[in-house]
């Protein structure tokens, strides 16, 4: 079956950066876009971005260019979400997503890795 | 591009029927038959109910349906049952690439 499991709950400083994994199995991995969205408690999703793992294009929300990096491992079947100089409204849940079956449609998520921005 | 427009919450009893309106603009509902709902249950990750306007992803009750007219989509949850309580967000393609969602709107079945 199809799953995505994200890395574990990260605490930083302002200022610091943070590296969120996505390790999929259960298909594949280079057929999908996968893609990454930023939740903070009682608020709706932002939308952050979309990788291709099948040929490295990438597609980032206008709130996030320039501080967001998305990178794939094809070996790992793994994606990466690097956030850089992380302000306290950085604190949030985020997730990674398979896209399909189509635009806008995301049918298996991540569990959420709860990134807690704090001096 | 601005959050798509949701009312914050809704309720309804068991085996009653709620509808939950979504509205954006010309560059995202308005524009592409790309809309999504979906259900997410405190704690955990958004369930993906509804997808392209009106399909259900296999597994998905038929007590789920949506529809699109102009600017404005709407989900609507047919004989309600108590585990349907739950955070109901939208979501549409935009002329940007991108995907922008709604605030969220919060169901409670009393």
């Amino acid at each position: 079956q199809v799953q995505l499991v994200q890395s574990g709950a990260e605490v930083k400083k302002p200022g610091a950066s943070v590296k969120v994994s996505c390790k999929a199995s259960g298909y594949n991995f280079g057929s999908d876009e996968i893609i990454w969205v930023r939740q903070v408690p009682g608020q709706g999703p932002e939308w952050m971005g979309w990788i291709s793992a099948y040929n490295g294009k990438i597609h980032y929300g206008q709130t996030f260019q320039g501080r967001v990096t998305l990178t794939t491992d094809t070996s790992t079947s793994t994606a990466y979400m690097e956030v850089t100089s992380l302000r306290s409204d950085d604190t949030a849940v985020y997730f990674c997503a398979r896209s399909h079956p189509g635009y806008g449609a995301y049918d298996y998520w991540g569990q959420g890795t709860l990134v807690t921005v704090s001096s | 591009q601005s959050a798509l427009t949701q009312p914050a919450s809704v309720s309804g009893s068991p085996g009653q029927s709620i509808t939950i309106s979504c509205t954006g603009t010309n560059s995202d509902i308005g524009a592409y038959n790309y809309v999504s709902w979906y259900q997410q249950h405190a704690g955990k990750a958004p369930k993906l109910i509804i997808y392209a306007v009106t399909n259900r992803p296999s597994g998905v009750s038929n007590r789920f349906s949506a529809s699109k007219s102009g600017n404005t989509a709407s989900l609507t949850i047919s004989g309600l049952q108590t585990e349907d309580e739950a955070d109901y967000y939208c979501g549409s393609y935009t002329s940007s690439n991108t995907v922008v969602f709604g605030g969220g709107t919060k169901l409670t079945v009393l």
